[in-house]
């Protein structure tokens, strides 16, 4: 298994651009999750989804959208991309919900920096 | 609002044993996990205490006082790779993880 994978592992953009980032996970878990990471702050929840077509928004999903359309690929799109938006990626799942208590599985992780 | 404290940075010895605490002022609790992330890396799941007490896996224990909001991770006969931040995490009444910012521990020879 390889587990939760991410890509790009790093991305510079300009103000005003966009991108996608990319993340899979090949056990067949039903929730899934994007974090962003600040220094000296602590993983902020972006949006989670359940399950395949079902997504909800976490603390700050300003700025960002995604899409759940297979179990497997949950990726995060950035719109407009701004210097706040500077910030290390992850996307992380786990089996069933956050009142399972399951341990959740991070990927690698995107760094990604807004010029 | 809800908070989570934990010192920003540690230093210890090699082969010594290090306390990390963290104090939580969450809207409910269901739990508190700990995980480790080493730098430039994932976090990876090291405990999860949902009832007061101590957790003991291997060399490193986690231990929960629900009526004082306060957990501590300890790590004993420290290794160099233990050098790595910890992350206390707390679900709170929504089921909602709450992330501390994490503890870098720097492990010294």
């Amino acid at each position: 298994n390889a587990g939760v994978t991410q890509t790009p592992k790093f991305r510079i953009l300009k103000i005003g651009q966009s991108m996608t980032l990319q993340c899979a996970q090949d056990m067949n878990h039903n929730y899934m999750y994007w974090y962003r990471q600040d220094p000296g702050m602590g993983l902020k929840l972006i949006y989670y989804s359940v399950g395949a077509g079902i997504t909800d928004k976490g603390e700050v999903p300003n700025g960002y959208n995604v899409s759940r359309s297979t179990t497997e690929d949950f990726p995060l799109r950035l719109e407009l991309a701004a210097p706040s938006q500077t910030s290390v990626y992850f996307c992380a799942s786990s089996p069933r919900g956050p009142s399972y208590t399951d341990t959740q599985y991070f990927g690698p992780g995107t760094r990604l920096t807004v010029l | 609002g809800q908070n989570i404290d934990q010192p920003t940075e540690m230093t210890a010895t090699e082969g010594a044993i290090v306390q990390i605490n963290c104090t939580y002022q969450t809207s409910g609790f269901n739990g508190l996990f700990w995980y480790q992330q080493h730098a430039g890396e994932a976090p990876t799941f090291l405990s999860y205490n949902v009832l007061d007490g101590l957790e003991e896996k291997g060399r490193f224990s986690s231990f929960l006082s629900r009526s004082k909001g306060y957990s501590y991770l300890l790590l004993k006969e420290l290794q160099m790779k233990d050098s790595a931040s910890y992350l206390c995490a707390v679900l709170d009444s929504n089921y909602q993880l709450i992330w501390g910012a994490g503890t870098k521990l720097i492990i010294k020879p």
